[in-house]
């Protein structure tokens, strides 16, 4: 089916690990995003990528690093976890041009320890 | 950048009622709007887009838009159990900012 992909679904991490969230769309959407959502909290912004070769940070970008490796694959890198990014995370794409709005991965739920 | 204002309820509403959710905005920019719907656990998945002054309906689903007053509505005929989520009204931009949306509870 056609849609956004997200891994992994659940992650439990140490402290100061790293690790990358990966997310991939079949629908050639130029634009992609990632966003954070905690507990009795909205959707937040935190880097998107209106098209291939770009990227942009949103509402709460740091502790976090972005790839947009090609048009199809968007990852979201933790350099060092903090606990305060225990949350779940979603990936979406939209294509602007055509005013659908956004689809949404499956989300990563990440707990940070 | 386009935000909007939403009761984050909960509101809770009787089966086969009219469900009535609210949504302001303060940039009179903003001129089409999205409606997401989002159960617990999951991701939003949208369900209504407004692009015009007036009503557009699907189904149950009637959508709402008054750019001179800059509110969007989303009425729900006929609530169903299922119909229980939270429901996020978002302005369509390159880049959506999403307020926390209103949590509704439809009452068996």
């Amino acid at each position: 089916n056609a849609g956004v992909t997200q891994t992994p679904k659940f992650q439990v991490l140490k402290t100061g690990q790293s690790m990358t969230l990966q997310c991939a769309q079949d629908m050639n959407h130029n634009s992609m995003y990632w966003y954070r959502q905690d507990p009795g909290m909205g959707l937040r912004l935190i880097y998107y990528s209106a098209s291939e070769g770009t990227t942009d940070k949103g509402e709460v970008p740091n502790g976090y690093n972005v790839s947009r490796l090609n048009k199809r694959e968007f990852s979201l890198r933790l350099e060092s976890a903090a606990p305060s990014q225990t949350s779940v995370y979603f990936c979406a794409s939209m294509e602007p041009k055509r005013g659908y709005g956004y689809t949404f991965g499956s989300g990563t739920r990440l707990t940070v320890v | 950048q386009k935000e909007v204002e939403q009761n984050s309820g909960p509101l809770s509403v009787p089966e086969g009622a009219i469900a009535s959710l609210n949504c302001t905005y303060s940039d009179r920019g903003s001129q089409s709007f999205f409606w997401y719907r989002q159960y617990s656990g999951k991701s939003p998945e949208l369900i209504m887009f407004i692009y015009s002054n007036g009503d557009k309906e699907d189904g149950r689903f009637t959508a709402q838009l008054n750019k001179a007053s800059q509110y969007v509505s989303l009425l729900i005929r006929d609530s169903q159990p299922s119909d229980s989520a939270t429901y996020l009204c978002a302005p369509r931009d390159d880049k959506i900012i999403f307020g926390k949306g209103t949590r509704l509870h439809i009452l068996p």
